[in-house]
């Protein structure tokens, strides 16, 4: 099993701009997260999906969407990418309240 | 809304000392949970607890759980360069499937 995958690992945005970050899992798990983690700071929740058709705003939602057509799969989408969402990007799933944690996206938007 | 705050926010440790760090939530939580992250890496799950009062070792970390349900602690005993990282304790609401991290406690371990 891979696990959690995220893709890209880093990636340089220019404001304005869009992207969508990848999440895959191959656990079957129904929960599944979007964090970000600024410098030296904690994980603050984006995002959460407790299944397929299913997501919920978290604490820091504002210049995010998401969807989640599938069990597995768990993008998460910036539309007019602001210095602001420079951070590392982590993307969890869970079967209960333990989460394992995908490798991250390091975002910098200039 | 729900915090969970966390302290020290660093530590500086040699090696051999111990090390502990303290969780406290502004709520009854369901379950408290703690990650470690690895410079440069991602948050990996070490426990849970469930219990109130409940304590659970895992070699040289001790874990608590207070009676409460609103404060926990991870205690390292006899540090090692290994255990250099940010440990992360994370709170469980109820009937939600959401966690609120705390801030984290990075250790430093000098050799």
């Amino acid at each position: 099993n891979a696990g959690v995958t995220q893709t890209p690992k880093f990636r340089i945005l220019k404001i304005g701009q869009s992207m969508t970050l990848q999440c895959t899992q191959d656990m079957n798990h129904n929960y599944m997260y979007w964090y970000r983690q600024d410098p030296g700071m904690g994980l603050k929740l984006i995002y959460y999906s407790v299944g397929a058709g299913i997501t919920d705003k978290g604490e820091v939602p504002n210049g995010y969407n998401v969807s989640r057509s599938t069990t597995e799969d768990f993008p998460l989408r910036l539309e007019l990418a602001a210095p602001s969402q420079t951070s590392v990007y982590f993307c969890a799933s869970g079967a209960g309240y333990e989460q394992y944690f995908g490798p991250g996206t390091r975002l910098t938007v200039t | 809304g729900q915090q969970v705050m966390q302290i020290p926010q660093y530590q500086h440790v040699q090696e051999g000392e111990d090390f502990t760090t303290y969780c406290n939530s502004s709520t009854t939580l369901s379950n408290i949970q703690w990650y470690k992250q690895r410079p440069g890496g991602h948050p990996v799950f070490l426990i849970q607890l469930v219990k109130s009062g409940e304590v659970k070792k895992q070699k040289r970390l001790t874990f608590q759980f207070g009676e409460a349900k609103k404060n926990s602690s991870l205690h390292i005993t006899a540090t090692q360069t290994t255990d250099v990282g940010t440990y992360f304790c994370a709170g469980a609401l109820r009937n939600t499937g959401k966690l609120i991290f705390g801030q984290g406690t990075t250790l430093q371990v000098k050799p």
